[in-house]
């Protein structure tokens, strides 16, 4: 398996622009997750779906931001529009979906707005 | 609360010689921990987990170790490495995964 999949690997854009963050997880695991690493508030739990169902959004900073999985083997991540405090790097992460089970994460995508 | 904090934010050790990175948690509910390593610009991978009907669990060269009663955990690196230089996170599961802080390990030659 080749793991989860996130894409780009990194992304620079001017601010107002927007910007998707793609994720593939992990073919038959049920759970999806958003994360966002900042060296100040370190891992931050963004959203997370279950069987493609959103589950809890309260990690969603504000509506600028939004998630979406069509299917289970896709997800996307917008923020319309980018502002520089966005700036951080964005993990998607995937889990069978027990419940007791370590999540597997992917690579990340490093978003800069300048 | 649901805070699940580490006590140092850095650990500096010799090769060769044991680490041991402590997690603090706060909620007693909790039934689930896992150790996550990340090395630099690389996501979390998975090292260890431990459910609360235990009180240690061994890997390959890993160890955790669980003491419910002060709400405490620990990672335990035998002979550590160079390899092992990486931020190291615990995290508590209960439905999803909230992260501690970090505490970063640097191995010196």
């Amino acid at each position: 398996d080749a793991g989860v999949i996130q894409s780009p690997r990194h992304e620079v854009t001017e601010m107002g622009q927007e910007v998707t963050l793609r994720c593939k997880p992990i073919s038959g695991h049920n759970s999806l997750f958003w994360y966002r690493q900042t060296m100040m508030r370190g891992l931050e739990l963004l959203i997370y779906f279950n069987n493609n169902v959103p589950i809890d959004d309260s990690g969603m900073p504000e509506d600028r931001f939004s998630a979406k999985m069509p299917n289970a083997s896709f997800s996307t991540l917008k923020i319309q529009p980018s502002e520089p405090r966005d700036s951080a790097v964005y993990f998607c992460a995937s889990s069978p979906g027990t419940g007791k089970d370590g999540y597997t994460f992917g690579s990340g995508t490093r978003l800069t707005v300048v | 609360g649901e805070s699940v904090g580490l006590h140092l934010p850095t650990l500096s050790v010799q090769e060769g010689d044991n680490s041991i990175i402590n997690c603090a948690y706060s909620n007693s509910a909790s039934d689930y921990f896992i150790w996550y390593k990340q090395e630099s610009g690389k996501g979390p991978q998975f090292i260890i987990d431990i459910r609360s009907n235990m009180d240690k669990r061994q890997g390959q060269r890993v160890t955790v170790l669980l003491n419910k009663t002060v709400k405490h955990l620990s990672l335990q690196i035998a002979a550590t490495q160079p390899g092992d230089s990486a931020v190291y996170f615990c995290a508590e599961n209960r439905r999803k995964l909230i992260f501690g802080q970090g505490t970063e390990l640097s191995v010196k030659p």
